[in-house]
């Protein structure tokens, strides 16, 4: 079944950084999300990109479908970035496969 | 942008009661899911769910979990009875449809089982 891989685990940045985030995915999938888990545990969805680039405010994603890799690239990080990246696939196209996330601490 | 709900946002209850998490997902999404995060660990895959009936669930999914949307109501997990491994995030989610459509996820329901 699909698996999901993120790296870094975590990543402390001083505000006004960029960071590079990465999701790697064992089989081929048709949906690719991007997720922001707050440190009080609730769940905001981020980016769908199953394939390509797309922008929102300072967040791109760039999914390379045929290489199952995705990025998340976060410009001039703030203090309230801080908290967890979590990638998801679909596998089979009914669920979505969750990697462990990438936890982000930017400092001021 | 479009919202799910779920109610109660926190739960607590003794172990072998029974619990039923309820979610409101988007007004014209078809398919439903539920998920669970143990604190501090991965989110796993339970359920999908679409025209009444359990498309596919994980091994999570034990026989004491049951879902149900009676017409077009609250998309709703039951376990019965509850066990102290239950204690975790539930979050629900919805879709317009399968494969390469977005899934919208709610706040989640913290279920305590004491």
């Amino acid at each position: 079944g699909q698996q999901v891989q993120q790296s870094p685990a975590s990543l402390v940045l001083q505000e006004g950084e960029n960071a590079e985030l990465q999701c790697n995915f064992s089989s081929t999938a048709t949906q690719l999300q991007w997720f922001y888990q707050s440190p009080g545990g609730s769940l905001v969805s981020l980016l769908s990109n199953p394939s390509g680039t797309k922008h929102t405010g300072r967040l791109t994603s760039t999914t390379v479908t045929k290489e199952r890799r995705s990025s998340l690239h976060i410009s001039s990080s703030q203090t309230t970035d801080s908290g967890t990246y979590l990638c998801a696939a679909y596998q089979g196209g009914r669920a979505l496969i969750f990697g462990t996330g990438t936890t982000v601490s930017v400092s001021p | 942008g479009p919202k799910v709900l779920q109610i109660p946002s926190h739960q607590i209850i003794d172990m072998g009661q029974m619990v039923t998490l309820n979610c409101d997902p988007v007004s014209n999404h078809l398919y439903f899911y539920w998920y669970k995060q143990i604190l501090g660990q991965q989110m796993e895959f339970l359920v999908n769910f679409y025209n009444g009936k359990v498309m596919e669930k994980s091994k999570l999914f034990k026989d004491q979990f049951s879902v149900e949307r009676p017409d077009g109501s609250y998309f709703t997990l039951k376990i019965q009875p509850t066990a102290l491994e239950d204690s975790a995030v539930y979050f629900c989610a919805s879709s317009w449809d399968w494969g390469g459509y977005e899934q919208y996820f709610g706040p989640g329901t913290r279920l305590t089982v004491l």
